[in-house]
Formats: C-alpha cells, structure tokens, sequence
C-alpha cells in the first residue's frame, strides 16, 4: 500500500550505533504501530501510538523508543544497537473509526529489514 | 495479555484441495480476530475478519469460525490455488483495546 511509507528499505549497521527507521503515512489514520517480524516468531508489537501526544508500549519495547512527530509520521530508534535486533520491521496505521466490515483494519508499511552485526 | 498460538506452521495442500489453520486464544475479553496474509517479500494484508457476535464469515473462497467457548478460531480456505501460497497470520484482541496479539504464522504451500 503506498500510502504508508518506510525509510530505509535496508540497513546494515554495527553494534553501539544509533538507528532511527522511519515511517510516514498519507491515509489520514490517527493510530500507528511498529512491528518486528522475525522468522517463526509472527509480528511482535513494538510501540503504538493513538496521536501525537500518545506513546504506548507494546511487547517487546526494551531497546527501543519512538516519537510521533506528527499525526502522519511515526520514528522508531534504536538507541545502541544490538545483533538480536537484526529482523524485519513493519510500521502499520489504522482509522479510529470502525466503519464497514473491516474493523479496525492494520495497513502496513512495505517494511524495513535491519541487520546488526 | 493475550497470547495466541497457530497450529500448524508450514502446510503443504495440492491445488484444488482444501486447507485449515488453527488459532487459540488465551484472553476470553478478547472480541476481534483477524486474519493477514503475507506473500514472499510483500507486506501483511488483511484477508478476512470476526468480531465475537458471529460464528462463521465467508468471503467466497475463504472463510473463519469462531468458537468463543473453547477460545479458538480457523481459516479455512477452498478450492485452494497456487496465488494461495503465503504466510498467513492470525490475530487477536479486545476491541476497546489496540495491543493485538499475532500468532506465528503459517506457511502455506499450493502445489500445482
């Protein structure tokens, strides 16, 4: 979907170094997410965030941290980086509002795969 | 919180026949369960979903039920064609709520 965007698409990093990813939305959706996906282990929520001045921590939010800069973009940083962070990382937004017969559907972002080695 | 198991993790089904993936869920305040698919290198896309007013929801060759007494739902898919072939993830969750758990995928395979 190209409405919801990722940059990097790819990024090789070291340990120790800082990495911010990054993700913008034009779909006008208040709610956004970050995800990590690794092989056999699902998509694993990271952070959320219901508007700019709403932060919420997901499962898996130690090592992380995001900024919601504005309703249509959605940062998250790895401070100091490690190995075990190497996986695929999904930002997704959904609409507030239920309507129609797909409640609260998730649209992801085309993902962002981080190596660290 | 919730926690979500998928069962199985790789399936491997001929073209035409039928195949069923197996989601449980631990939380019974959970009410929304969907269903993504996700091709090889692509994004997860939303295929299907249930809320807990209904047992069963078809969308032509695809379908989900919901048994909320023993807290589990399925994907089933017919007539199964090799554009099938993916992973495909479950979820769940409450509705007043927006941590929604992921199972771990299933990898289905259509063989022509």
């Amino acid at each position: 979907d190209a409405d919801v965007t990722q940059t990097p698409r790819n990024r090789i990093t070291k340990t120790g170094k800082r990495i911010m990813l990054e993700c913008s939305q034009t779909k006008g959706h208040d709610r956004m997410y970050w995800y990590r996906q690794d092989p056999g282990l699902g998509l694993q929520l990271i952070y959320y965030s219901f508007d700019v001045k709403d932060i919420n921590k997901g499962e898996i939010s130690d090592g992380y941290s995001v900024s919601r800069q504005a309703q249509a973009k959605f940062s998250l940083s790895l401070e100091s980086a490690i190995p075990n962070q190497t996986a695929l990382y999904f930002c997704a937004t959904s609409d507030r509002t239920s309507g129609g017969a797909r409640y609260n559907e998730q649209f992801f972002g085309p993902g962002t795969r981080l190596t660290v080695l | 919180g919730e926690n979500v198991e998928q069962h199985p993790s790789t399936l491997s089904v001929q073209e035409g026949d039928s195949a069923v993936i197996k989601c449980t869920y631990s939380d019974s305040a959970s009410n929304y369960f969907p269903w993504y698919k996700q091709e090889l290198g692509k994004r997860p896309q939303l295929i299907i979903d249930i809320r807990s007013n209904v047992g069963e929801k078809k969308d032509q060759r695809i379908a989900v039920t919901l048994n909320k007494t023993a807290k589990h739902f399925s994907l089933h898919i017919t007539e199964t064609q090799p554009e099938d072939s993916a992973v495909y993830f479950c979820a769940a969750r409450y509705v007043g709520d927006n941590d929604m758990r992921f199972g771990a995928g299933t990898r289905l395979t259509v063989k022509p």
